[in-house]
């Protein structure tokens, strides 16, 4: 069965350096997302893109961050300036692959720990 | 007012159980309702995903949703010790497709 990979699964940073965390969406989807889960808390949204453009981010989703999507398969989130509380598990997750319809299943990726010293 | 509630749990039954969990919502404009179950270190799992009201059936997984009331809920038929997980309501409205999630019930099925 097709799922999302994302790399590392865990990633240890210190305070201030960039970091990029890698997905690979499944392969014939067309709409993917970032989420992020802090230790004890619920899953949140952070971005969604969609034709290589944000469709839609929080206010979680600053300056900081970015996405891109530079080949045909992977999708990457960028946070620039790591803070402390930038520390959790960072899922993404795809949708698809019908064109023009957003409100298909997300399936998610198994995530990426990413703890800021 | 929280947009998605859930009882956190945990949540405790014995094996061959039938299992109820459950999420309350207050925006009205959501329309697409999933269930995920999360094992420990993993991603979200995709169990049920169910448009408007009704119910759904899946095995030994039903999904219900009633609209009018702003409650969903999960049903588990013979519970197995695999059960155990946290369990994951989300909500999108339709226009958008950002899902909502509850913070999750944890289940332990026990032998």
């Amino acid at each position: 069965e097709p799922e999302v990979t994302q790399t590392p699964s865990h990633q240890v940073t210190q305070m201030g350096q960039e970091v990029i965390l890698r997905c690979v969406p499944i392969s014939n989807h067309l709409y993917f997302y970032w989420y992020r889960q802090i230790l004890g808390q619920k899953v949140e949204f952070l971005v969604s893109f969609y034709n290589n453009e944000i469709s839609e981010k929080s206010e979680i989703f600053d300056d900081q961050f970015s996405v891109e999507r530079p080949d045909g398969s992977n999708f990457t989130l960028k946070i620039r300036s790591t803070k402390l509380e930038d520390s959790a598990m960072y899922f993404c997750a795809s949708s698809g692959p019908l064109s023009g319809s957003s409100n298909q299943p997300q399936h998610f990726g198994d995530g990426t720990r990413l703890s800021i010293l | 007012q929280k947009e998605v509630e859930q009882d956190p749990g945990p949540l405790s039954v014995p094996e061959g159980a039938i299992v109820s969990l459950n999420c309350t919502y207050s925006n009205s404009a959501f329309q697409y309702f999933m269930w995920y179950r999360q094992y420990s270190r993993k991603g979200p799992e995709l169990l049920m995903y169910t448009y408007s009201s009704g119910n759904k059936e899946d095995g030994r997984f039903t999904a219900q949703v009633d609209k009018s009331s702003k409650y969903i809920s999960l049903f588990i038929r013979d519970s197995q010790p695999s059960d155990s997980a946290t369990y994951l309501c989300a909500m999108s409205d339709g226009t958008a497709s950002k899902l909502t999630f509850g913070t999750g019930t944890r289940l332990q099925v026990t032998l």
